[in-house]
């Protein structure tokens, strides 16, 4: 079956940059977009971007552009998402998810990484 | 930025009766209009994409309808299950984008 395992909690400080992975396993990599969402404690759910793993394209939600970069590794099945300076409001769950056929949906979803930022 | 708007933002209803939820658009989405469930501390699960269209595995009493600017989600019949939160989200054309709504939580009355 169709698996996204994301990389542990961190804890970082603000200014730092924290880089996580979402590993896939079940299906084609290369045939499939993933996105990562985010949801800060008590919030609801803020799409960052996509990532195509055939090619590498990338589109990033305008609020996160510039300091957000998404790269994949095709033969470790795995995208990467680092997320630099830092700020208290970064604190939240990150979540990857496969972009359904036709960008119809997200499904399904990996465990989410919690992120917390404080000094 | 197409801005999705979710009402209400919570139903207290008891198991067995019928769910109602409502996301509207600011503008027209046409039919990419997708909604999740989500649960304490659990990941969201794909419910229902382009509007009307139920995902693997989720059941029939979950149904979605609308087009354009309008949609709802509806619980035929609450299972003790479905008290969750749900989510709306669009997504723009090419390259796309996509955004959710603020959520309803359905909870026990």
């Amino acid at each position: 079956q169709v698996q996204l395992v994301q990389s542990g909690a961190e804890v970082k400080e603000p200014g730092a940059s924290v880089k996580l992975s979402c590993k896939t396993s079940g299906y084609t990599f290369t045939y499939y977009a993933l996105h990562w969402v985010r949801q800060a404690p008590g919030q609801s759910l803020e799409w960052m971007g996509w990532i195509n793993a055939g090619n590498g394209d990338t589109k990033y939600s305008q609020k996160f552009q510039g300091r957000v970069t998404f790269t994949r590794d095709t033969s470790a099945s795995t995208v990467y998402m680092e997320l630099t300076s830092l700020r208290s409001e970064d604190t939240a769950v990150y979540y990857c998810s496969r972009a359904v056929l036709n960008w119809s949906g997200f499904d399904p979803w990996g465990q989410g990484t919690l992120v917390t930022v404080s000094s | 930025e197409i801005v999705l708007t979710q009402s209400p933002a919570t139903l207290s209803l008891s198991p067995g009766e019928r769910a109602t939820l409502s996301c509207r658009a600011s503008q027209s989405v046409s039919s990419y209009l997708a909604w999740y469930q989500q649960k304490p501390g659990q990941a969201p699960r794909l419910l229902i994409y382009d509007a009307s269209n139920r995902a693997t595995g989720i059941p029939a009493r979950f149904s979605g309808s609308g087009s354009g600017t309008d949609f709802t989600l509806t619980i035929s019949s609450l299972e003790p299950e479905d008290f969750a939160v749900y989510y709306c989200q669009q997504r723009t054309n090419w390259p796309p984008g996509f955004t959710f709504g603020p959520g309803t939580k359905v909870d026990i009355k």
